[in-house]
């Protein structure tokens, strides 16, 4: 089984805060995606991950895949609290379907 | 159209009972997947289409779960018989085959099963 293992699972922080979160897997990734998700509602697609050592920004969060393809991060400038939600990583196989970690759970409180 | 649908976004049922959701996919999307996700944890794949080809099936999926998609547009997800431990976020997903594909999300059927 390829794990994705997401850290922290929980994270609560102040308005303006920096924070950053790590997606980890003993195996290569071909992609990565990063997802957000609302309570009661689907992951909303945040970044597509595919060379290793590759940095994209989206605003405030910078989205960086590691040189062997292997782990990948999400660093959030100045958080507010409307980022709060659950963020996933998740694989691809060859298949298509995806394979999601854990989450992580972030709370900004203002 | 703008995104991913489904139907109901919210069922309660009592247990033993047959429940069934529906998908639409984005228009042009020839790919479409099934999740299940549970509290505390990521969404798990149930199973996939492409076109009106149902692909693959989760091991975990038992037998009392089946899908289709008879045109490749639309899908349907029924439970029969549900158990309290169907009770569940059910997550449908569509993508553009092939290479790597991006998936997006519908809002999700919540399942309570009493």
């Amino acid at each position: 089984t390829q794990l994705l293992e997401q850290s922290p699972q929980f994270l609560s922080i102040q308005e303006g805060e920096n924070l950053t979160v790590y997606c980890n897997s003993s195996s290569v990734f071909s992609s990565l995606q990063w997802y957000r998700q609302e309570p009661g509602e689907g992951p909303v697609l945040l970044v597509t991950v595919v060379t290793g050592g590759e940095v994209k920004k989206l605003k405030r969060l910078t989205f960086q895949f590691g040189d062997a393809r292997k782990d990948s991060s999400l660093h959030i400038t100045a958080a507010q609290p409307g980022d709060t939600g659950l963020y996933l990583c998740a694989r691809n196989t060859n298949a298509g379907k995806s394979t999601f970690g854990d989450g992580t759970t972030l709370t900004v409180k203002p | 159209d703008t995104g991913v649908s489904q139907d109901p976004r919210h069922k309660i049922t009592k247990r033993g009972q047959n429940v069934t959701f529906r998908c639409d996919p984005i228009s042009e999307h020839n790919r479409l997947y099934w999740y299940r996700q549970t509290l505390g944890q990521g969404p798990e794949f149930l199973t996939y289409f492409q076109n009106e080809a149902q692909l693959e099936k989760s091991r975990l999926l038992s037998d009392r779960f089946s899908a289709e998609r008879p045109k490749g547009s639309f899908s349907t997800l029924e439970i029969q018989r549900t158990e309290q431990g169907d009770s569940a976020m059910y997550l449908c997903a569509s993508s553009l085959a092939p290479e790597f594909s991006e998936q997006y999300f519908g809002p999700g059927t919540r399942l309570t099963v009493t």
